[in-house]
C-alpha cells in the first residue's frame, strides 16, 4: 500500500541555523499538506500543495513539491526558538486513496 | 482554538471499563474523523464520517465502536481496550465531503491511558 516516509526523525539545531525536512511517497500523490505540531498540543495546518514543481512561502518557512509529485520538502530559513514542534507531512495518491501521515520530524532549537 | 472540541482531555481507564470520548466541531464542517497517535509512529486513521455516514473503518479493533449522530458531533465508545490502546486520540474534521485532499482541524486530543 501506498507508504509515506519522512526524514529525518529528530533535528537539532541552534538558534539561527536552517532546517529542512523531507517527505517520500511511494506513489504518485495528488496533494501534499504539512501539519505543525507543538509538543503538548494537535497538529495545525500549515499548507498544501497540488501542482507539480509548486514552490510556496511563508514568511521563513518554503515548501516544494517535487516535480513527479512523489516527493516534498519543507525549509525553515533561520530557526527560531517558536519552530519547535514535529513537523508531519501528509498526502493523498491520484487514485483517490485516503490521505497517509508521515511520521513527522521533531525539531529543537537551542537558543 | 480550532473550533473542534474534544472531551475529556485525559482518561485513565482499566481494561474491563467501557468509556466514550466526545468531539463537536462548530465550523459546519460535512467530515468528521477519529486518529490514533501513538509515541514514534505516524498518527493512523481509524475512522471517517461524511455526512453522518461512515466511508471508512481503517481495520480497526471491534474494541472501538464510533457513532456520529450528526454532522457535529463524534464519539468514540470504547470497551475492554488493552494496554497497547494508550495513545492520543485525535479527532479532525473538514469541510468538504472528499476526505483526501481537504484541509484538516484536529481537536486537541484525549490522552488516553489503559492500566
Amino acid at each position: 500500500g501506498q507508504q509515506v516516509m519522512q526524514i529525518p526523525q529528530y533535528q537539532h539545531v541552534q538558534e539561527g541555523e536552517d532546517f529542512t525536512t523531507y517527505c517520500n511517497s511511494s506513489t504518485t500523490l495528488s496533494n501534499i499538506q504539512w501539519y505543525k505540531q507543538r509538543p503538548g498540543g494537535h497538529p495545525v495546518f500549515l499548507i498544501q500543495l497540488v501542482k507539480s514543481g509548486e514552490v510556496k512561502k511563508q514568511k521563513r518557512l518554503t515548501f516544494q513539491f517535487g516535480e513527479a509529485k512523489k516527493n516534498s520538502s519543507l525549509h525553515i530559513t533561520a530557526t527560531q526558538t517558536t519552530d519547535v514542534g514535529t513537523y508531519f507531512c501528509a498526502g493523498a495518491d491520484n487514485q483517490g486513496g485516503k490521505l497517509i501521515f508521515g511520521q513527522g520530524t521533531e525539531l529543537s532549537v537551542k537558543p | 482554538e480550532t473550533g473542534v472540541t474534544q472531551t475529556p482531555r485525559h482518561l485513565v481507564m482499566g481494561m474491563t471499563n467501557k468509556k466514550s470520548l466526545k468531539c463537536e466541531q462548530h465550523l459546519g464542517h460535512n467530515a468528521m474523523y477519529w486518529y490514533k497517535q501513538s509515541a514514534k509512529k505516524p498518527l493512523e486513521l481509524m475512522f471517517v464520517y461524511s455526512l453522518e455516514e461512515r466511508v471508512e473503518n481503517n481495520s480497526v479493533p471491534s474494541r472501538f465502536s464510533p457513532e456520529c449522530p450528526n454532522s457535529s458531533h463524534l464519539f468514540l465508545h470504547l470497551h475492554t481496550l488493552q494496554p497497547e490502546d494508550s495513545a492520543l486520540y485525535l479527532c479532525a474534521s473538514s469541510q468538504g465531503r472528499q476526505t483526501t485532499n481537504e484541509k484538516l482541524f484536529f481537536g486537541s486530543g484525549t490522552q488516553l491511558s489503559v492500566l
